[in-house]
């Protein structure tokens, strides 16, 4: 069964920074592309970031380019988002998921990232 | 502001037919494939449909996608009240040829 499980997510304030994981289990990890896509309260989904198969290629959407940096170990079938200079409006629900076929065909829970004073 | 626009809401009554729109442009929804995705309340988003009209197991056949032009369309006929829920969907094309999510249509059952 595939599987995939947020964590990292908290609260923080404007200007610092947060590191979010997605373990994997369940699949051939390095054989995919893997993506965050989050959801600001009340909002619809926003696409963030994702990373090819081997980790050597990376796109961003650009509000978080400069900023935000996507990074997967294989070895430890992990996925992270590493968020600097985090604003208020990074506030959301942060999930991970399968690129298959021009499409995320499974999903993670979602992890929660308040950006407050 | 997403480059993929869908209505705010559709209803319909249950055993009925939804249509659900999702307009976009050459640079993306015209070049790329499309896929649907649906979110009930409280949950995860799950996919249900890829390459424009492609069901992953267990997405029953009430759900149907296509793709014309610059436009996609979600069709869910027999609608059931656990057919509530918002729907989104997405295509290949944003900026630096990214990813990108429509704004969404919540699907009421009357």
């Amino acid at each position: 069964e595939v599987q995939l499980l947020e964590s990292g997510g908290g609260l923080v304030q404007p200007g610092g920074s947060l590191r979010l994981s997605c373990a994997v289990s369940g699949f051939t990890f390095s054989s995919y592309w893997m993506n965050w896509v989050r959801q600001a309260p009340g909002k619809g989904l926003e696409w963030v970031a994702n990373i090819n198969p081997d980790g050597r290629e990376e796109k961003y959407v650009g509000s978080v380019r400069g900023r935000f940096t996507v990074s997967r170990d294989n070895a430890k079938n992990s996925l992270y988002l590493q968020m600097n200079s985090l604003r208020d409006d990074d506030t959301a629900v942060y999930y991970c998921g399968r690129g298959v076929s021009w499409s995320l065909d499974s999903w993670g829970q979602g992890t929660l990232v308040t950006v407050s004073s | 502001q997403s480059v993929l626009t869908q209505p705010p809401s559709v209803s319909a009554a249950p055993g009925q037919k939804v249509t659900i729109s999702c307009s976009g442009s050459s640079s993306n929804i015209g070049k790329f494939y499309v896929s649907w995705y649906q979110q009930l309340p409280g949950a995860a988003p799950k996919l249900l449909i890829y390459e424009d009209n492609k069901r992953p197991s267990g997405i029953p056949d009430r759900f149907s996608g296509s793709r014309s032009g610059t436009s996609a369309t979600l069709d869910i006929t027999g609608l059931q009240t656990g057919d509530e829920a918002d729907y989104y969907c997405a295509a290949e094309g944003g900026s630096f040829s990214t990813f990108v999510f429509a704004t969404g249509t919540k699907v009421t059952v009357l």
